[in-house]
């Protein structure tokens, strides 16, 4: 089974509006990543929360991370029509070996 | 060129038949991974490997074997293709204690 579940599965907004993503996971992890899909082709890394981390920011995204809830959220702020893409959660496991687990996206169009 | 290369691109074939995707990558990462993407269920991990000698099972290994001809080469062999192996594969690789992935661009698998 996925590892992680996000909500929601798609997501539609006006250009300007924030979107926020949230992921689910199962199990003890060493990190959590955020990554973009465009239309059938490779993701591409976004951001990198470890489990010690709480919030973490990088342009218009803003990471958090609960671990007591074992869930995780994505903000993309001021949103643009290029935005338009599929958003991953994934998460590293505990155990050292890095073992990364996908789940499910969440599909955001964003409106012009 | 792209750092990490997936070949074929797009491939059909039949039931019955033996496929082999090819990844390599000019990154020097020593993680490799295959991900099958299928809509609505994310990314699910195969095989992945952490050296030339260290190869390990995924969520969904069956049906699905794997070579790691030097440290820039993984290969994803079907060694008798079905129908349900219809879906985009993805190669990754990533850095030792960064967990960040990088893709390859898929390859798209349709079997009759």
């Amino acid at each position: 089974s996925q590892q992680g579940e996000e909500d929601p599965q798609a997501l539609s907004i006006q250009e300007g509006e924030n979107a926020t993503m949230n992921c689910s996971y199962k199990t003890s992890i060493n990190n959590l990543q955020w990554y973009r899909q465009n239309s059938g082709r490779g993701l591409v890394h976004l951001i990198l929360i470890r489990s010690n981390e709480r919030e973490k920011h990088s342009g218009r995204l803003r990471v958090t991370l609960d671990t007591s809830k074992k869930s995780s959220s994505l903000l993309i702020t001021a949103s643009r029509a290029a935005d338009t893409a599929s958003y991953f959660c994934a998460t590293g496991d505990s155990g050292g070996y890095q073992k990364v687990t996908f789940g499910t996206g969440t599909k955001l169009q964003v409106i012009p | 060129d792209a750092d990490v290369t997936q070949t074929p691109r797009n491939r059909i074939t039949k039931t019955g038949k033996r496929i082999m995707l090819e990844c390599s990558q000019t990154k020097g990462h020593d993680r490799m991974y295959w991900y099958r993407q299928d809509p609505g269920l994310g990314l699910r991990l195969i095989y992945y490997s952490f050296d030339v000698k260290d190869i390990n099972k995924g969520e969904i290994s069956d049906g699905y074997s794997v070579s790691r001809q030097a440290q820039a080469k993984f290969s994803l062999s079907l060694e008798s293709a079905i129908p349900n192996q219809t879906a985009l594969y993805f190669c990754a690789t990533a850095l030792r204690n960064t967990g960040e992935l990088f893709f390859g661009e898929g390859s798209r698998l349709t079997v009759l």
